[in-house]
């Protein structure tokens, strides 16, 4: 049972455009959710994280919005970048306090084209 | 500041022998993780430690399967025997307090054959 999807394999963008990056969860309990990206032959490196107690964190060019009702949140990228390839991972936690218990969706190719 | 490291980057070796994956966590960490990534199940957590101790082990898969972490700077993985389905990519990973985000490792790749 997949308490954090990501049902999207892969996405392409052209460079420059907004790359919008989306996850869904089942676990009405979840209360934190990070977003790590990763590169090939390298580990997953932290990104941006949001509690449920907003509904959307900046930091530069990269935005998470949450959508509690919805059990959605979703990553935006603006604008996009060649290095901004690589696959992004949704996770989620119980416990704002105590996210050592990540639960961790399968993870979304971004290809930003030139 | 040095991050996670692990070693070795890439390990083959036949089934029956025994493997030991090492980590090396961010100094100052209190918390050290072990995960596995397939294709199949994606990133799964195997155990993590707190101080040391072993918190939670539950993802570990089998008894062939065990982890320590003697002191506060480093960690060991060990599968004995190995078997074909262990192939993956093993990472280990560090955070410092409650409310920060966990550091990963490059991993290890793992072949059985």
């Amino acid at each position: 049972d997949q308490q954090v999807k990501q049902n999207s394999p892969s996405l392409s963008v052209q460079e420059g455009r907004i790359s919008i990056l989306n996850c869904d969860y089942t676990n009405s309990m979840f209360d934190y959710f990070l977003w790590y990206k990763k590169y090939p032959a390298e580990g997953p490196t932290f990104l941006i994280s949001i509690s449920s107690i907003k509904d959307k964190n900046e930091d530069g060019r990269f935005t998470v919005f949450l959508n509690k009702s919805a059990k959605h949140l979703s990553l935006h990228i603006v604008p996009s970048q060649p290095g901004d390839s690589a696959v992004y991972f949704c996770a989620a936690s119980v416990g704002f306090m105590s996210n050592y218990q990540l639960i961790w969706g399968a993870g979304t190719k971004l290809i930003i084209k030139p | 500041d040095a991050g996670v490291i692990q070693s070795p980057r890439h390990e083959v070796t036949e089934m029956g022998q025994e493997v030991t994956l090492r980590c090396k966590p961010i100094s100052g960490h209190d918390y050290l993780f072990w995960y596995r990534q397939t294709m199949m199940r994606g990133l799964e957590l195997l155990i993590y430690f707190n101080n040391n101790v072993p918190i939670d082990d539950s993802g570990m898969p089998e008894d062939r399967f065990s982890a320590k972490m003697p002191n506060a700077s480093f960690s060991t993985l060990k599968i004995q025997p190995s078997e074909p389905r262990d192939s993956a990519v093993y990472f280990c990973a560090s955070k410092r307090t409650n409310n920060q985000p966990q550091h990963f490792g490059d991993g290890t790749r793992l072949s059985i054959l």
